[in-house]
């Protein structure tokens, strides 16, 4: 049971390039997440999916696209990388249901993006 | 602005001793509460949570408690250990609009140092 995974865990862009930032998660979770985190700051949600086929913006989605083709793969796509999304992202997932008795997500252990 | 809010960047213990770590929240809606534990290069981990029909919630040698009144939470950690050096993350959700997953909001953390 490996959990979330998310490759890669470091990657250097160019100011412009494009990438994808993977995670897939082998718990049969329905919800899945991904999070910013800049230095000294707290966790800032881009996007989420409820379930495959689903997604929806969070706090900060400016330039950033998802997918939930399936219910263990939840790509983030940058298409036009700018030195403000040098930060480290996560993702993260859930059981999910309407009452929060399975709180407490499982996280992914991070990708290190630098953009230059 | 700020809805969670985690006013010391750190923090340092002598092993054996108690650690408590401080959060303030700022918006009323908020009934549901998560600490997070984060070692470097690894992703955030769920240590414990709070609903708000609680004031404590207890596990092992971490208790969290819960003054809505005054809109804080702090968690305890008895005896701290050097293994508890970490970054902690207070995190406060509330149901969506729709009605549907609860989706935390985080403070910014705080670095616990426990010295041996």
């Amino acid at each position: 049971n490996a959990g979330v995974t998310q490759t890669p865990k470091f990657r250097i862009l160019k100011i412009g390039q494009s990438m994808t930032l993977q995670c897939t998660q082998d718990m049969n979770h329905n919800y899945m997440y991904w999070y910013r985190q800049d230095p000294g700051m707290g966790l800032k949600l881009i996007y989420y999916s409820v379930g495959a086929g689903i997604t929806d913006k969070g706090e900060v989605p400016n330039g950033y696209n998802v997918s939930r083709s399936t219910t263990e793969d939840f790509p983030l796509r940058l298409e036009l990388a700018a030195p403000s999304q040098t930060s480290v992202y996560f993702c993260a997932s859930r059981i999910g249901q309407a009452l929060p008795i399975d709180y407490g997500y499982t996280f992914g252990s991070g990708t290190r993006l630098t953009v230059v | 602005d700020q809805q969670v809010k985690q006013n010391s960047p750190s923090l340092s213990v002598q092993e054996g001793r108690i650690s408590i770590l401080n959060c303030d929240y700022t918006n009323s809606m908020f009934d549901y509460f998560l600490w997070y534990k984060k070692y470097p290069a690894e992703g955030p981990t769920f240590l414990i949570s709070i609903s708000s029909i609680k004031d404590k919630n207890e596990d092992g040698r971490f208790t969290v408690f819960l003054n809505k009144s005054a809109k804080h939470l702090s968690l305890h950690i008895v005896p701290s250990q050097p293994g508890d050096s970490a970054v902690y993350f207070c995190a406060a959700s509330a149901r969506t609009a729709s009605g549907g997953s609860y989706i935390p909001t985080f403070g910014r953390g705080t670095s616990l140092i426990v010295h041996p």
